[in-house]
């Protein structure tokens, strides 16, 4: 089955720096790859995903690349503010045999801190 | 639009009782999941139903858990007997079918968190 590896498990950056997550995968049939935000006891929350027909996505101060080739992607947060911290989790997902869509596979998270 | 609801939203057992966990997923949404997270772990998926059929179940330990979805609306989600390791919280997840093999976006419940002692 599909395995998604995460980097860094930990990352501290500085109020206003730039924050680069980085996540594999091993499928290569996978074809959409959402990034979660999930906040202390909170539950996940969609930020921003990519389908594998599409190399880059940008909303606002958030982007994610995708290289299907060396089957990986990557989350970019600009201008990172207090309220970025949380933990991340990558996803991706391959095309059900049957039609429509299989379950996400996560990776392990990150752990975005930002320093004042 | 209301979100997806469970309940409850805590539960402490004792290893060897029953739980059951209750979904109930965003209307018109026909793919339902339960996902498990491990505390400082991902959610790992244990069961994906399609209206009230199940698709995929290949990571869900038939022997203690069981799940089903009548009327392809609310589901549950039932262990018996629980061990110590089943402590975690169970997600639940719902979206909109996918008519063209790209992932709908999944929206997720607050959880119940579950601790076995």
């Amino acid at each position: 089955g599909e395995n998604v590896e995460q980097h860094p498990s930990t990352l501290s950056v500085q109020e206003g720096d730039s924050a680069v997550i980085k996540c594999t995968y091993s499928d290569s049939a996978s074809n959409y790859f959402p990034w979660y935000k999930q906040e202390l006891g909170k539950r996940p929350q969609l930020i921003i995903d990519i389908r594998s027909n599409v190399g880059e996505k940008k909303d606002q101060r958030i982007a994610v690349t995708l290289n299907k080739t060396a089957k990986h992607f990557s989350l970019h947060i600009t201008e990172t503010q207090p309220e970025d911290s949380a933990v991340y989790f990558c996803a991706a997902s391959i095309p059900g045999s049957g039609g429509g869509a299989d379950g996400l596979t996560f990776g392990k998270g990150t752990h975005l801190i930002i320093q004042p | 639009e209301a979100g997806v609801a469970q309940s409850p939203r805590y539960k402490i057992i004792e290893k060897r009782q029953s739980v059951a966990f209750w979904c109930n997923p965003i209307s018109g949404h026909a793919t339902l999941y339960w996902y498990q997270q491990i505390l400082g772990q991902g959610p790992k998926l244990l069961i994906q139903f399609q209206n009230n059929g199940v698709v995929d179940d290949s990571q869900l330990p038939k022997d203690r858990f069981s799940a089903e979805r009548l009327k392809g609306v609310d589901s549950t989600l039932k262990i018996q007997p629980a061990k110590l390791e089943d402590s975690a919280v169970y997600l639940c997840a719902s979206s909109l079918y996918s008519w063209d093999g790209y992932q709908e976006t999944q929206y997720f419940g607050p959880g119940t968190r579950l601790l076995v002692l």
